[in-house]
């Protein structure tokens, strides 16, 4: 298996801009998470999707934030409109059913301008 | 709410020495315990778990941890550094079996292995 698949791998835009990050879970997995990590905060859970249905989204910082998962094999992070603090690296993993591991992806490292 | 407080930003070690990372939480149910580690430029991978089986925890490469109760800790060792263990460590908590991913993570230890 690939693994849990993120892109871009790097990602620059200027403030203001719409920004949208992906992941591709692993195959059979149930479960996904987005991540974000700075040097400040540390590494913040944002939101979770059980069977393709948000469960918890009170990590997501403000209303610029949203996330979707259209089926079992793609998610994606929107920032609009995208703000330096922003600037981070946001991770998406996954796990499956009876599973006891979460598998993270390489991230998305963001930076806003 | 369930935290862990990860003791020391930056750990240094000699190759060949022993490795602890000291992990402390708070939690008011009977917690699930984990330590990550992260290398550079890359995501999060599993070291090991606790989840109210053996106290002491085998993972992988050599590291272990042992869940003390009455201290509140989940330290983690390695008898024998190694140069490949320079990494980030995390110490993460979550209290929903079914939601192993829903974790809270430490602000993380840096560790440099000198030769």
């Amino acid at each position: 298996d690939a693994g849990v698949i993120q892109s871009p791998r790097h990602e620059v835009t200027e403030m203001g801009q719409e920004v949208t990050l992906r992941c591709k879970p692993i195959s059979g997995h149930n479960s996904l998470f987005w991540y974000r990590q700075t040097m400040m905060r540390g590494l913040e859970l944002l939101i979770y999707f059980n069977n393709n249905v948000p469960i918890d989204d009170s990590g997501m910082p403000e209303d610029r934030f949203s996330a979707k998962m259209p089926n079992a094999s793609f998610s994606t992070l929107k920032i609009q409109p995208s703000e330096p603090r922003d600037s981070a690296v946001y991770f998406c993993a996954s796990f499956g059913q009876g599973g006891e591991k979460l598998f993270f992806g390489s991230g998305t490292q963001l930076s806003v301008l | 709410a369930q935290s862990v407080t990860q003791l020391g930003s930056h750990v240094s070690v000699s190759e060949g020495a022993l490795v602890l990372l000291r992990c402390n939480y708070s939690s008011s149910v009977p917690p699930y315990l984990f330590w990550y580690v992260q290398y550079p430029n890359q995501g999060l991978q599993l070291l090991l778990k606790y989840t109210s089986a053996a106290t002491l925890v085998k993972g992988i490469n050599g590291f272990e941890a042992e869940f003390k109760k009455s201290e509140t800790s989940f330290h983690l060792t390695k008898p024998s550094a190694h140069m490949s263990d320079a990494a980030e460590y995390f110490c993460a908590v979550s209290d929903l079996p079914d939601s192993w991913g829903k974790l809270q993570f430490g602000a993380g230890t840096q560790v440099v292995v000198t030769p």
